[in-house]
């Protein structure tokens, strides 16, 4: 039962233009959204984050957007640079307390010069 | 202003053998968490953890897994009687409250 969704497992894009990753989530309960890099052989370090009161939150070149309606979030980075190639996860987290936070499987983003 | 320290960064058992995972947490952080990362796979959570007091296990094995926080010292995560299956990435990550969580570089088991 997967409750965040990363459904393409990788992406390739050009230095200097737009990367959309995107994300999507079955569990209403989850108020509290946050994206992920992670290098191979590193543990994942923390990007960006917004709460569900927000549809938009936005830090130098990230941006992450929200639509409760659809349960979706997507994560812009731009521009791209070849230092943001990484596997990228979205999480949640959930209301009432609970502080764990549920994973997507990730998905590889490679930006190339 | 050091991070989450994690050791061993690799550590390799032989099945049936027990395994034991460190974690120091950022200063001032008193909320831990563990999370495994299976090949291909998400990091799915394990335990949440205050000093001494366990308060989510809901992720953890009924078996053979389990987790302290003492009130002074590591964290620790202990495996017993390993078997291939626990071959993962062993995550611990610390948050100050109900902030953001700041993951450690990871433990790496191989089950032989």
């Amino acid at each position: 039962d997967q409750q965040v969704k990363q459904n393409s497992p990788s992406l390739s894009v050009q230095e200097g233009r737009i990367s959309i990753l995107n994300c999507d989530y079955t569990n209403s309960m989850f108020d509290y959204f946050l994206w992920y890099k992670k290098y191979p052989a590193e543990g994942p370090t923390f990007l960006i984050s917004i709460s569900s009161i927000k549809d938009k939150n936005e830090d130098g070149r990230f941006t992450v957007f929200l639509n409760k309606s659809a349960k979706h979030l997507s994560l812009h980075i731009v521009p791209s640079q070849p230092g943001d190639s990484a596997v990228y996860f979205c999480a949640a987290r959930g209301k009432g307390g609970s502080e764990k936070l549920v994973f997507g499987k990730g998905m590889k983003l490679t930006v190339n010069p | 202003n050091a991070g989450v320290m994690q050791n061993p960064r690799h550590l390799v058992r032989r099945r049936g053998q027990e395994a034991r995972l460190r974690c120091s947490p950022m200063k001032g952080h008193s909320h831990v968490y563990w999370y495994r990362q299976l090949p291909e796979e998400g990091l799915k959570f394990m335990v949440y953890l205050q000093k001494e007091n366990i308060i989510d296990e809901s992720g953890m094995p009924k078996e053979r897994f389990s987790a302290e926080f003492p009130k002074e010292g590591p964290s620790i995560l202990r495996i017993q009687q390993v078997v291939r299956g626990d071959s993962a990435a062993y995550f611990c990550a610390s948050s100050h409250r109900l902030d953001e969580q700041f993951f450690g570089p990871g433990t790496r088991l191989t089950v032989l």
